[in-house]
């Protein structure tokens, strides 16, 4: 099983400010990570596939990168909407796996 | 538009048993693998188990696999998790997703809560 470790784990900022999340593979998965926004009571929301491929609808102030081992969702110029969890995924190897999740706070 | 409803959820036993549905719509249902995903009240996403377009291959988490059986009817566009001796550690919202791509999973439905206590 591949196991994704989210960095960090909490990640206070402020509105304008950029946000830098990472995500590390315990083996390559190549280009193939996907990121999830969620909110509290909500499902997951599809932002990034392919590792840096943003989803329909998904503001330009998302983007991922990398491949391989580590990955990085970046937000450039928060806005009050983006403060949530994000999670990474993987399904390149079975079982499919998820980061535990970058709660990104309000500072 | 594409649409995911999970239903089915609810308090049940230890011991006891569940049918959960996702009716799909908005999309060629027959053409996907699908999927149900569970998040415990306060943890992350767990993936629970697959099916392929017909129905002839599945997979299942280890954590579940002999419990849960994971169907689907395509005539009536309805993706099903039979649940079946149930755990207090089954305690979760479970959503039906979809194959998106090589790597992800788009949409997901709302969701439907099992909670399983005595």
């Amino acid at each position: 099983e591949i196991v994704l470790t989210q960095s960090p784990a909490t990640l206070s900022l402020s509105p304008g400010e950029r946000a830098t999340l990472s995500c590390r593979a315990s083996h390559s998965v190549s280009s193939y990570l996907a990121w999830y926004q969620q909110k509290p009571g909500r499902a997951p929301r599809l932002l990034i596939y392919d590792a840096s491929n943003r989803a329909t609808g998904i503001p330009a102030r998302f983007s991922g990168s990398g491949s391989g081992t580590d990955f990085t969702l970046t937000i450039t110029s928060l806005e009050p909407e983006d403060f949530a969890v994000y999670y990474c995924q993987q399904r390149t190897n079975w079982p499919a796996t998820f980061g535990q999740g970058t709660r990104l706070e309000i500072k | 538009q594409v649409q995911l409803v999970e239903s089915g959820g609810g308090v049940v036993q230890p011991g006891r048993s569940l049918r959960l549905s996702c009716a799909a719509s908005g999309f060629t249902f027959s053409r996907y693998v699908m999927h149900w995903v569970r998040q415990a009240p306060g943890k992350g996403l767990e993936w629970v188990a697959v099916i392929s377009y017909d129905g002839s291959n599945k997979y299942y988490a280890d954590s579940v696999k002999g419990r849960f059986t994971i169907t689907r009817d395509n005539s009536k566009n309805t993706l099903y998790l039979q649940v079946d001796s149930l755990r207090a550690e089954d305690t979760a919202v479970y959503y039906c997703t979809r194959d998106w791509g090589v790597s992800s999973f788009d949409p997901w439905g709302q969701g439907t809560l099992v909670t399983v206590s005595s």
